[in-house]
């Protein structure tokens, strides 16, 4: 597509329960990324993939979070048994990059997730 | 560990006005410096990339610099407009690999009209 798609762009749910986030970065990208931003905060690092494995995930908060993507395309990132610290913005980004080279990043619009 | 630095935190100008924000990093080992700009609610949109072998790069009122060996970047605003009203972030690629994005904090830009 023309863009990095974030799906939903709103996600209100209750404490305990799942959600999964998707990102559909641009097309031909092999690099995707997901980022967290709480409330008046920075930017915080949760995993990156280069195709289709993800050589870091050391930004994940704890073992509720889990990211996969399939197919060198979308990308999903789960929650599982929310809690109300998992309220923020989740952005995806794509970009070309690959190991050596020296690309720049397209954001998505963001979800925004609240766990009431 | 890579660091970056954005002063200031929040700056208020008259519309009309040129304004330069920074961005300061510590290691000199970048693969390059983005600026984005972030509206409330929504997400980042890239403004200029520059690739660590630049010096500037301009897009319309934008330019931006970048001095590797000082560890420093400079956003510069011409004539300025109440749209300018954002947050500003700059990112350096850095790291062992280069994938990874160090952030600043921001600048929150607002612009009297």
């Amino acid at each position: 597509g023309a863009g990095v798609s974030q799906s939903p762009s709103n996600k209100v749910t209750e404490k305990g329960k799942d959600v999964e986030l998707r990102c559909d970065p641009i097309s031909g990208h092999t690099a995707l990324y997901w980022y967290r931003q709480s409330l008046g905060q920075g930017l915080e690092f949760l995993i990156y993939f280069q195709g289709n494995s993800a050589p870091d995930k050391s930004g994940l908060p704890s073992d509720r979070f889990s990211a996969e993507r399939t197919g060198g395309s979308v990308s999903t990132l789960t929650i599982q048994r929310t809690q109300q610290e998992d309220s923020a913005v989740y952005l995806c980004a794509s970009s070309l990059a690959k190991q050596g080279s020296n690309y720049g990043y397209t954001f998505g619009s963001g979800t925004r997730l609240t766990v009431v | 560990k890579q660091e970056v630095t954005q002063i200031p935190a929040a700056l208020s100008v008259p519309e009309g006005e040129n304004l330069v924000l920074n961005c300061s990093f510590t290691d000199s080992a970048i693969y390059n410096l983005q600026w984005f700009r972030q509206d409330p609610g929504k997400g980042l949109t890239s403004l200029l990339l520059i690739q660590s072998s630049q010096r500037e790069q301009t897009s319309g009122r934008l330019n931006a610099s970048l001095d590797k060996s000082s560890g420093r970047s400079t956003l510069y605003i011409a004539a300025s407009q109440p749209g300018d009203s954002a947050t500003y972030l700059c990112a350096v690629g850095a790291g062992d690999s280069n994938y990874q994005l160090i952030w600043g904090a921001g600048t929150k830009l607002i612009i009297k009209p």
